[in-house]
């Protein structure tokens, strides 16, 4: 099957700094990257969606200028965290996929802890 | 607007025990896919189903079953004879077709106690 990592799997940060997290999808291309944020014990919202050469489509409430992504190639997708805080602390999730809601293939992980 | 509502937050069972997980779904679109997936401990999720709004049969895979019912909204997962790998959360997600993004249920956290 699709396998899709994320670098690191967990940081530890002091509140200030930036932030950046990794997103590769290691046997396919991936016309699509999506980004989500998971706060301990709920549920997997989406932050933003990121296809290859373009911007990134934020959801409403996501602060673009805060989350930065950037979808260099169809096989690596990065999220930087800028400035980051404590209320930023949370599990980041990477997913992969092809157009057509076909399934979209997850990343283990990244979960943040700003100090 | 599309929304995926799981009303059960936690259910404990005792091992052997079937267990029914409950998903509703709304959505305008005529086209949408429905997903289960998995989320252990460890966090990392895992793609248990994909279902499309035009396929209705149950479906069975080991000890998994889904009945999707269109006229409820509705894609249930049983467990039967569960078993205490199976303690995890569960999240059911919908995906319209035109905009491939996943809208996830709150998830239900299901303990198997042996």
């Amino acid at each position: 099957g699709a396998v899709v990592s994320q670098h690191p799997s967990w940081v530890i940060c002091k509140s200030g700094t930036s932030v950046k997290i990794e997103c590769r999808s290691l046997d396919f291309q991936a016309t699509t990257m999506f980004w989500y944020r998971q706060f301990p014990k709920q549920s997997l919202m989406l932050m933003a969606t990121s296809n290859e050469g373009s911007k990134a489509t934020y959801e409403q409430g996501v602060e673009k200028d805060k989350f930065l992504i950037n979808h260099a190639s169809l096989t690596l997708s990065t999220l930087t965290v800028t400035s980051a805080h404590p209320e930023d602390s949370s599990f980041y999730i990477c997913s992969a996929g092809l157009a057509g809601g076909d399934e979209q293939y997850f990343g283990p992980g990244t979960r943040l802890t700003v100090t | 607007a599309q929304k995926v509502t799981q009303a059960q937050t936690e259910i404990s069972v005792v091992e052997k025990e079937d267990v029914t997980l409950d998903c509703v779904y709304e959505t305008r679109d005529t086209t949408y896919y429905l997903f289960w997936y998995k989320q252990p401990p460890s966090g990392e999720l895992v793609f248990l189903i994909r279902r499309n709004s035009f396929d209705e049969q149950n479906e069975i895979s080991g000890r998994y079953s889904w009945n999707f019912q269109k006229s409820t909204s509705s894609f249930n997962f049983t467990i039967t004879a569960s078993q205490v790998v199976d303690s995890a959360v569960y999240f059911c997600a919908l995906s319209e077709f035109n905009t491939d993004k996943l809208i996830f249920g709150t998830g239900t956290r299901l303990q198997v106690f042996p």
